[in-house]
C-alpha cells in the first residue's frame, strides 16, 4: 500500500532563504508525482509534475526533483518571499487513487 | 478556461437533510474524484470514477453517493448528512489517473451540518 510522508510538518524562514520540502513515498512503482500549493481555506494548486521518466521540472524559483529508486522527492523554492507561504503537498496515483502527503506548512517571515 | 467548477462554495445544513454538491469541468477528463479535508487528517479520497457510468469507493465513503452520468459532470450526493460530515470539499479531474496531465482541482465547497 502506497504511502506518502512529508518532512517537516511545519517550517518558518526568513524571507531571501533557499528551502527545501521533502516529499518520500513507499512504493516506487509512480507514475508521476505532482506538487501543489495551497492557501488556508482554499482549492489546491498544481505547481509542477514529475513524470516518472523524468528526474525534475522546474518552473520559475521553484524546482521540483524526483528520484524513484529511494522513492523521494525535493522541492526546492528559490529566495523565498512572504507570498511563498502556504501548505506544499505531494501526492502520487496509488492504483485507482491518488495518495497526498500530510503537507509542509512554510511560513516566510518578513 | 480549463478547470473544475465545484457549486456550491459553502453550504450551512440541517442534519438529515438532502443536498448534492456539483462539480463539473471542461477538460474532457476521464477521471473524477472527491476528497475531504479535516485538520488533522489531511484529504481523503471518498469515492472516484474512471469513466462514464464507472465509479469506486475510495477510503471514506460512508454516508456519500456519486453518479456519472456524463463525462463533464461528477455530482456528490449526501443523502442523509449527519455533523461528522461537515468537512472541506474538493472534486479534482484528470485525464487519466496514471498522468501525463496531473490533477486539477475545484475551489472546495465548505459544508457545515448543524
Amino acid at each position: 500500500k502506497q504511502e506518502v510522508t512529508q518532512i517537516p510538518a511545519a517550517l518558518s524562514v526568513p524571507e531571501g532563504e533557499n528551502l527545501v520540502l521533502n516529499c518520500s513515498f513507499t512504493d516506487s512503482a509512480i507514475y508521476n508525482l505532482q506538487w501543489f500549493r495551497q492557501d488556508p481555506g482554499k482549492g489546491l494548486t498544481s505547481l509542477l509534475l514529475i513524470q516518472s521518466s523524468q528526474r525534475e521540472q522546474t518552473s520559475g524559483r521553484l524546482n521540483a526533483s524526483l528520484d524513484k529508486s529511494s522513492g523521494r522527492s525535493t522541492l526546492y523554492i528559490a529566495a523565498s518571499q512572504p507570498g511563498d507561504s502556504a501548505t506544499y503537498l505531494c501526492a502520487v496515483p496509488g492504483g485507482f487513487k491518488t495518495i497526498f502527503g500530510a503537507g509542509t506548512r512554510l511560513f516566510v517571515k518578513a | 478556461e480549463a478547470q473544475v467548477t465545484q457549486n456550491p462554495r459553502y453550504l450551512i445544513t440541517v442534519t438529515g437533510k438532502k443536498l448534492t454538491v456539483t462539480c463539473s469541468q471542461n477538460m474532457n477528463h476521464e477521471y473524477m474524484s472527491w476528497y475531504r479535508q479535516d485538520p488533522g487528517l489531511g484529504l481523503r479520497q471518498i469515492y472516484y470514477s474512471m469513466n462514464v457510468e464507472v465509479t469506486d469507493k475510495g477510503d471514506v465513503p460512508e454516508g456519500y453517493k456519486v453518479s456519472r452520468k456524463e463525462k463533464r459532470n461528477f455530482p456528490l450526493i449526501l443523502e442523509s448528512p449527519s455533523p461528522n460530515q461537515t468537512s472541506l470539499y474538493f472534486c479534482a479531474s484528470s485525464l487519466s489517473i496514471r498522468g501525463p496531465n496531473g490533477y486539477t482541482f475545484g475551489s472546495g465547497t465548505r459544508l457545515t451540518v448543524v
